[in-house]
């Protein structure tokens, strides 16, 4: 079963930085590109960042680039996000999100989500 | 990017009866789309890949049609459990999009 477990989020100040990670199991993580989408409170999904499977390549909605840094240890089966420059609009829900292919297809697995909150 | 436009923003129906959501890109996503469902409190869950193929786990009153840019999604005879959120998302250009969802409501 894929299971994928979301940790790192919190309260941070606005300017500030937050490191998530997703540590992955249930399948071979090396094999798939890995995805962060978020979810502010009441409001719909939004595509982040995308990790591909060799953590070579990867992509950011415009809103993020430049202040968020994805990555990945296949060796420990865990994704991270490198967050800073914190705004409040970066509030939300953030979710760890599996590829359906070994390339990069659907969205197919997702985590339970952390929350992040920027707020002075 | 691609826009991704999702209509009705709020769709009422009574438990029995047909749903389509529709689903329309700015410009051509080929069949790279998908359908995701999302109840209250819950991650979002896969429905629906490349237009028309249908996940793990859900039942065939889920179908997915169109390619290009015209998209549908149709519940042919909503149960209580299908009351939820739905979304679509291109997967054929980056930056990836989502539609801004439909919400399935009982009438």
């Amino acid at each position: 079963e894929v299971q994928l477990v979301e940790s790192g989020g919190g309260l941070v100040q606005p300017g500030g930085s937050l490191r998530l990670s997703c540590s992955a199991s249930g399948f071979t993580f090396s094999h798939y590109a890995m995805h962060l989408v978020r979810q502010a409170p009441g409001k719909g999904l939004e595509y982040v960042s995308t990790v591909s499977s060799d953590g070579i390549r990867t992509d950011y909605t415009d809103s993020v680039k430049g202040r968020f840094t994805i990555s990945r240890d296949n060796s420990k089966n865990t994704m991270y996000v490198l967050m800073s420059s914190l705004r409040a609009d970066d509030t939300a829900v953030y979710y760890c999100v599996k590829d359906l292919l070994a390339g990069s297809g659907a969205f197919d697995s997702w985590g339970q989500g952390t929350l992040v909150t920027v707020s002075s | 990017e691609i826009v991704m436009t999702q209509s009705p923003a709020t769709l009422s129906v009574s438990p029995g009866e047909r749903a389509a959501l529709s689903c329309r890109a700015s410009q051509s996503v080929s069949d790279n789309l998908a359908w995701y469902q999302q109840k209250p409190g819950q991650a979002p869950r896969l429905l629906i890949y490349g237009a028309s193929f249908r996940a793990t786990g859900f039942p065939a009153r889920f179908s997915g049609s169109g390619s290009g840019t015209e998209f549908t999604l149709t519940i042919s005879s909503l149960q209580s459990e299908d009351f939820a959120v739905y979304y679509c998302q291109q997967y054929n250009n980056w930056p990836r999009t989502f539609g801004q969802g439909t919400k399935v409501e009982i009438k």
